[in-house]
């Protein structure tokens, strides 16, 4: 597709389980993002990939959250042991490369989890 | 403690009638500022950036003004269409090459026909 995309769309959990969410980021972008978005909060940085590797993984809230990107392209957010906080839109953005000029970020539509 | 700052959470305006967004900010090390849209359901759309080096940038009907003295930027919209109804965040980083960008909590923006 042309764009980032993100599964599943919705995503509802019961707390203390164990959850993956999936990004599919615009072929050729190099650089991968995940943001949170809780409810009236704009989005807040959790993690960025240049290509396979974690380049900052300071806005992970805690040892339960993990992400990937074994081979460069698709990303998986994972959360264990989920907990009611956890709820929010989690959006994934991917750009042609990092650490360059006017480096615009494309955001997927998101995926909302809701922990029961 | 909120770095970037977008103090109304809500604007309502006349079709083709100025919108005026405003975002405040912190951190004196924050050089490259953005504004991204946001209907529902859909992700954050870039709309317009600039660089601390200019006070003004334009695009069509879009204008973002930066005052860093202030440490203030806004965005204006001329003329408003009611598809610009959506959410609109402010955005900053420390440089245009970073990947870390903060985040203000958005002004839904509401043009009415």
């Amino acid at each position: 597709g042309a764009g980032v995309s993100q599964t599943p769309s919705n995503k509802v959990t019961e707390k203390g389980k164990y959850v993956e969410l999936r990004c599919d980021p615009i072929s050729g972008h190099t650089a991968l993002y995940w943001y949170r978005q809780s409810l009236g909060q704009g989005p807040e940085f959790l993690i960025y990939f240049q290509g396979t590797g974690a380049a900052d993984d300071s806005g992970l809230p805690n040892d339960r959250f993990f992400a990937v990107r074994p081979e460069g392209s698709v990303s998986t957010l994972k959360i264990q042991r989920t907990e009611r906080g956890d709820s929010a839109v989690y959006l994934c953005a991917s750009s042609l490369l990092a650490g360059a000029s006017y480096n615009e970020q494309f955001f997927g539509p998101g995926t909302r989890l809701t922990v029961l | 403690d909120q770095q970037v700052k977008q103090n109304s959470p809500s604007l309502s305006v006349q079709e083709g009638r100025i919108s005026i967004l405003n975002c405040d900010y912190t951190n004196s090390m924050f050089d490259y500022f953005l504004w991204y849209k946001k209907y529902p359901a859909e992700g954050p759309t870039f709309l317009i950036s600039i660089s601390s080096i200019k006070d003004k940038n334009e695009d069509g009907r879009f204008t973002v003004f930066l005052n860093k003295s202030a440490k203030h930027l806004s965005l204006h919209i001329v003329p408003s269409q009611p598809g610009d109804s959506a959410v609109y965040f402010c955005a900053a980083s420390p440089n245009s090459g970073t990947y870390k960008y903060i985040f203000g909590t958005g002004t839904r923006l509401k043009v009415l026909a």
